[in-house]
């Protein structure tokens, strides 16, 4: 069975500092790997989504992510956070699993600007 | 287009108690499903559905019931809620397979269930 692993619980950077938050996931064939954002009080909303060729993906917001098939890493990244960017991010990886997608989560990264 | 609409937003429960979430989503998707989110856990996969008149169980399924008797409302059911029920509760639609998009869901605002 698959599984995502995001190690950082929380995480805070100050306003203009770059971003990387980590993700690894488990997972025997090709994986989708996406990369939801959930501001407060908010349902998750998709920032990007790898599927299959260039590693490097762009989403929305500023937000990229790159994908290690050999690290087993899908990791997002910002080059300078805004303070509006503060919410929990989700990790998350799909496979067909019980005749259907499945989406399989990570525990989340909550993450803190600091003015 | 309202896109995944949840109903209530919040709600306090006392154990025993009974209720159903109500879930609809406008975007004609076949696969709907039914997540709860717990700190630290991330979203678990309580149900889902594939279609209308069509159920599975997923990771979380204990002391919960679902049913899909229109294709774009999908209803989640506590019999009788015990606080480990405490929660928020997310419901997400899908295309149904066929295309890569389809692994894709989206998500409505959530329910916010307390039990006392």
């Amino acid at each position: 069975a698959q599984s995502v692993t995001q190690p950082d619980i929380h995480i805070t950077v100050s306003e203009g500092a770059s971003l990387e938050l980590r993700c690894n996931y488990s997972y025997g064939a090709t994986p989708y790997l996406f990369w939801y954002v959930q501001s407060p009080g908010q349902g998750l909303q998709l920032l990007l989504k790898y599927f299959s060729g260039d590693t490097l993906v762009q989403g929305i917001k500023g937000f990229e992510a790159e994908f290690k098939r050999s690290q087993s890493s899908f990791n997002l990244r910002k080059p300078s956070v805004h303070w509006s960017d503060a919410a929990e991010y989700f990790c998350a990886v799909g496979a067909w699993e019980n005749a259907g997608n499945m989406l399989t989560f990570g525990g989340g990264t909550r993450l803190m600007v600091k003015p | 287009n309202a896109g995944v609409t949840q109903t209530p937003k919040f709600r306090v429960l006392k154990t025993g108690q009974s209720m159903t979430l109500l879930c609809a989503q406008d975007m004609n998707h076949e696969y709907m499903y039914w997540y709860r989110q717990d700190p630290g856990m991330g979203l678990r996969l309580i149900h889902y559905s594939v279609g209308e008149g069509t159920t599975a169980k997923g990771e979380v399924p204990d002391g919960y019931n679902v049913s899909r008797l229109k294709k774009q409302n999908f209803l989640l059911g506590l019999e009788s809620a015990a606080p480990s029920q405490t929660s928020v509760y997310f419901c997400a639609s899908s295309y149904s397979p066929g295309r890569i998009s389809s692994y894709e869901q989206y998500f409505g605002p959530g329910t916010r269930l307390t039990v006392t």
